[in-house]
Parts: structure tokens; C-alpha cells; sequence
């Protein structure tokens, strides 16, 4: 079994300032996981992925993650928001027999004020 | 390379009715798998198909169903519509039925039920 859980429903910053969309998982196996944004009606786009490799995870548009695994953690940052940011993001879980079965997080709102 | 597509982009039904979904996906990938997202459930794995053949389905009642056919191209089909099955129906594909593989998105299909 897998869950994901993203602790905040809605991040509000400035543009400029540091952006932090926390993640905390759980899964019977080793885990892969992944970061989604969804900007309003659009699909879903992968920002980056983590699958057992380096821990501290780079993505697109400057997006980085890092993968703790005594903290069950894998929260998204970026050092400086920029408005075209604004959007949902997911975490994502998958592992074991699960295959391609993504099990998504409720989502993050971010805002970015200028 | 063209993206995941969704036919049509909109729907509008009544309850009661039924309604088929069309998703194409990138070409060369064999797995096709479907989510359903709404407001008050978030996104959730309605099933996946691999060479015409379902490998996971997730935990939805038997009026969800679907298929996949020998060119990848894949139907999911909902029978005797209710109001909560109104949502949008997001597409994803990727090149094989694997923990490690990345997910491309299509737009996904809006579906209103009335």
C-alpha cells in the first residue's frame, strides 16, 4: 500500500522569494516519486523524478527535490519564484507491483504575489 | 513527436446515459492509463492497459470500463451516468508497463454530467 501526503493545500509567496511544497510519503516498497504541476487547463506536466538514484533530485525550471528517507520527505523548493509558477502541483508515489498506478497527493495551490 | 490526445475536449450528459472516452497516445507507447480528477477526490487511477491487456484497475464500480486496442489507442467507457461522475478524465501514456517509466499527460476530457 502507498499514500501520499501534501501538507499544505495552498503556498502563497512573492515573486522572487523561495518556494517550499512539502510531501510526505508512505509505501511498503522502495519508492519512486515524482513532482506534477497542472497549470489551469492543462495536463499534468512532470517537473522531476526521483527512482533510487542521487537523493537531491533536479528538475525543470528550476525546481530541485530531495528524497529523505528516515523523514518518509520529498518536498519540492525553487531559491526564487517567478509568476509563471503559479499553478497546482502533485506528489506522486508509485513502487512495487504497482507499475504504471500513480497514487496522487491532494495538491498544492501555489500563488505567486508580485 | 505529438503529445497524448483526448477526444472529444468537452462532454455534456445527463444521468443516466452513457459516455465513451477516446486517448491516443505518443507514439511507440504501449500503456495507456486513466485518472479521474474532481474537487472533492483529487486524482485518482481509474485503470491501465498494457498490449490490449488490463494490468491494474483501481477502485471504481464496474460501470467504468475500458479497452485498448491492437494500435495502443484506448476507449474508457462510463454506463448509466450520475452527477458524480462529473470530472475531468486525464489520459497518460507511457512506453511500457514498468515501475521506472515516465507518464506523459494528454489535456484530459471534461466531462458534465446533468
Amino acid at each position: 500500500a502507498q499514500s501520499v501526503t501534501q501538507l499544505d493545500s495552498h503556498v502563497s509567496v512573492s515573486e522572487g522569494t523561495p518556494v517550499l511544497l512539502r510531501c510526505n510519503y508512505s509505501s511498503s516498497y522502495s519508492p519512486s516519486l515524482f513532482w506534477y504541476v497542472q497549470h489551469p487547463n492543462k495536463g499534468l506536466q512532470l517537473l522531476l523524478k526521483y527512482t533510487s538514484a542521487a537523493t537531491l533530485v533536479k528538475g525543470i525550471n528550476g525546481f530541485e527535490a530531495e528524497f529523505k528517507k528516515s523523514e518518509t520527505s520529498f518536498h519540492l523548493t525553487k531559491p526564487s519564484a517567478h509568476m509563471s509558477d503559479a499553478a497546482e502541483y502533485f506528489c506522486v508515489v508509485t513502487g512495487g507491483n504497482a507499475g504504471n498506478m500513480l497514487t496522487f497527493g491532494g495538491g498544492t495551490r501555489l500563488m505567486v504575489k508580485p | 513527436k505529438a503529445g497524448v490526445t483526448q477526444t472529444p475536449r468537452y462532454l455534456i450528459k445527463t444521468r443516466g446515459q452513457q459516455v465513451t472516452l477516446s486517448c491516443s497516445p505518443i507514439s511507440g507507447h504501449r500503456s495507456v492509463s486513466w485518472y479521474q480528477q474532481t474537487p472533492g477526490q483529487g486524482l485518482q487511477f481509474l485503470f491501465e492497459y498494457f498490449s490490449e491487456t488490463q494490468r491494474n484497475k483501481g477502485n471504481f464500480p464496474g460501470r467504468f470500463s475500458g479497452r485498448q486496442f491492437s494500435n495502443s489507442r484506448s476507449e474508457m467507457n462510463v454506463s448509466t451516468l450520475e452527477l458524480g461522475d462529473s470530472a475531468l478524465y486525464l489520459c497518460a501514456s507511457s512506453s511500457q508497463a514498468g515501475v521506472y517509466n515516465e507518464q506523459f499527460f494528454g489535456p484530459g476530457t471534461r466531462l458534465t454530467v446533468l
